[in-house]
């Protein structure tokens, strides 16, 4: 059973520090995919990463997939209020395309 | 259309009743998945649509849980006899494709269960 260990579950921060969440698993997929919920809708899709080692950045976020392709990390510099909300990470299963979800992080970024 | 579309919104059933939810794809998309969304974070895939045909369900409880998708009809998914542990959020998400590692499901907005 392929499972992700998302670290940690909640944050809460002060504007403008920065932080980072974790994605770990013992297997290898295909894809990491991060995706972000606000209340009362469903995940959106932030970034895909496929290739072990790769790195992509989106404005203040930068995603990194791990040289193994089982684990991925968020870092988020100088974090703003408007960042609050739950982030997930989400492995990519394979031909069936199941996605395998970590736990979430809600973060909270206070004024 | 070019969301999702989940209905209900939320659903309040009594233990032991059915509850039935309904998943309108976007246009064009192939494939259908199910996930359930509990202790608010927590998401479980049950099961896949590849159009009419089911793709993967090896999430899905063996009992008292089905699902389809039938042609020009949204996409259900049926509990019987509800439990209380089935209180959850449940979303649909479509997609044109399943296999592509760079593949992106879109969401719906869920329809939110509680069984008293």
């Amino acid at each position: 059973t392929q499972l992700l260990e998302q670290s940690p579950q909640f944050l809460s921060i002060q504007e403008g520090e920065n932080l980072t969440v974790y994605c770990n698993s013992s297997s290898v997929f295909s894809s990491l995919q991060w995706y972000r919920q606000e209340p009362g809708e469903g995940p959106v899709l932030l970034v895909t990463v496929v290739t072990g080692g790769e790195v992509k950045k989106l404005k203040r976020l930068t995603f990194q997939f791990g040289d193994a392709r089982k684990d991925s990390s968020l870092h988020i510099t100088a974090a703003q209020t408007g960042d609050t909300g739950l982030y997930l990470c989400a492995g990519h299963s394979g031909n069936t395309g199941k996605l395998i979800f970590g736990q979430g992080t809600t973060l909270q970024v206070k004024p | 259309g070019e969301e999702v579309a989940q209905t209900p919104k939320h659903l309040v059933r009594g233990e032991g009743q059915k509850a039935k939810l309904y998943c309108a794809p976007i246009k064009g998309h192939s494939y259908v998945f199910w996930y359930q969304q509990v202790l608010k974070n927590e998401f479980k895939f049950l099961i896949s649509f590849q159009n009419e045909n089911v793709f993967d369900e090896t999430g899905m409880p063996k009992e008292r849980f089905s699902a389809k998708c039938l042609p020009n009809s949204p996409c259900s998914l049926e509990i019987q006899a509800t439990k209380l542990e089935d209180s959850a959020v449940y979303f649909c998400a479509s997609s044109p494709w399943a296999g592509d590692p760079y593949n992106e499901q879109f969401f719906g907005p869920g329809t939110r269960l509680t069984v008293l």
